[in-house]
């Protein structure tokens, strides 16, 4: 069975910093593409990062030069570091397997974890 | 403001069918036909109900059908049940640096 449980979501001042943390089971995130996505308070869903099987990486406009994605292939975890914090960054975040063998969809969610930036 | 345009809500009664569009572009819907769609209930992660425009996973529902037209994608839910009530959004490739868009969601209420 595939799980994936994020962590690392917390009340943030405008200007800082958080790293979210993805923990995968039963699927190794090596093999994958890793994506996150996030969903404002009665929003819709937003595509954030991709983390490609290769290493590569690839980022909204709206978080470029802030997020970095990476993974710990040791703890099989993906993270999400999330520097100058803006309060239109305030969502839930959910980790998503985004890519396997060129099948493309998320096929596999984890339950989310809330950021609120405000002071 | 979402790149993919979905109807806020709409409904319907038990039996019914009930179709949520979603209007992309050529860059997006138009040009690929890795669209899905989700299903999420309040408070929960999304579910993955179509795939590859028509494609089901296994244990979703046959009722569940979707289809694309131009940069138009469309999910249809026929003979709708109580349990179907809950956002819908719909998702498209748009390209490498993009890579994914998603519609506003569409609230489907059973009535």
């Amino acid at each position: 069975e595939v799980q994936l449980v994020e962590s690392g979501g917390d009340l943030v001042q405008p200007g800082g910093s958080l790293r979210l943390s993805c923990a995968a089971s039963g699927i190794t995130v090596s093999r994958n593409y890793m994506s996150w996505v996030r969903q404002a308070p009665g929003k819709g869903l937003e595509w954030v990062s991709v983390l490609y099987s290769g290493g590569a990486t690839e980022y909204a406009d709206s978080v470029k030069g802030r997020f970095t994605i990476s993974r710990d292939t040791s703890k099989n975890t993906v993270h999400l570091q999330m520097n100058s914090l803006r309060a239109e960054d305030t969502a839930v975040y959910y980790c998503a397997r985004d890519c396997i063998d060129g099948r493309c969809y998320f096929d596999y969610w984890g339950q989310g974890t809330l950021v609120t930036v405000s002071s | 403001q979402s790149a993919l345009t979905q109807p806020r809500s709409v409904s319907g009664s038990p039996g019914q069918s009930v179709t949520i569009s979603c209007t992309g572009t050529s860059s997006d819907v138009g040009a690929h036909n890795s669209v899905s769609w989700y299903q999420q209930q309040p408070g929960k992660a999304p579910k993955l109900m179509i795939y590859d425009v028509t494609e089901r996973p296994s244990g979703v529902p046959a009722r569940f059908s979707g289809s694309k037209s131009g940069s138009t994608a469309s999910l249809t839910i026929s003979g709708l049940q109580a349990e179907d009530e809950a956002d819908y959004h719909c998702c498209s490739y748009a390209g490498t640096h993009t890579r994914w868009v998603f519609g506003g969601g569409t609230k489907l209420t059973v009535l």
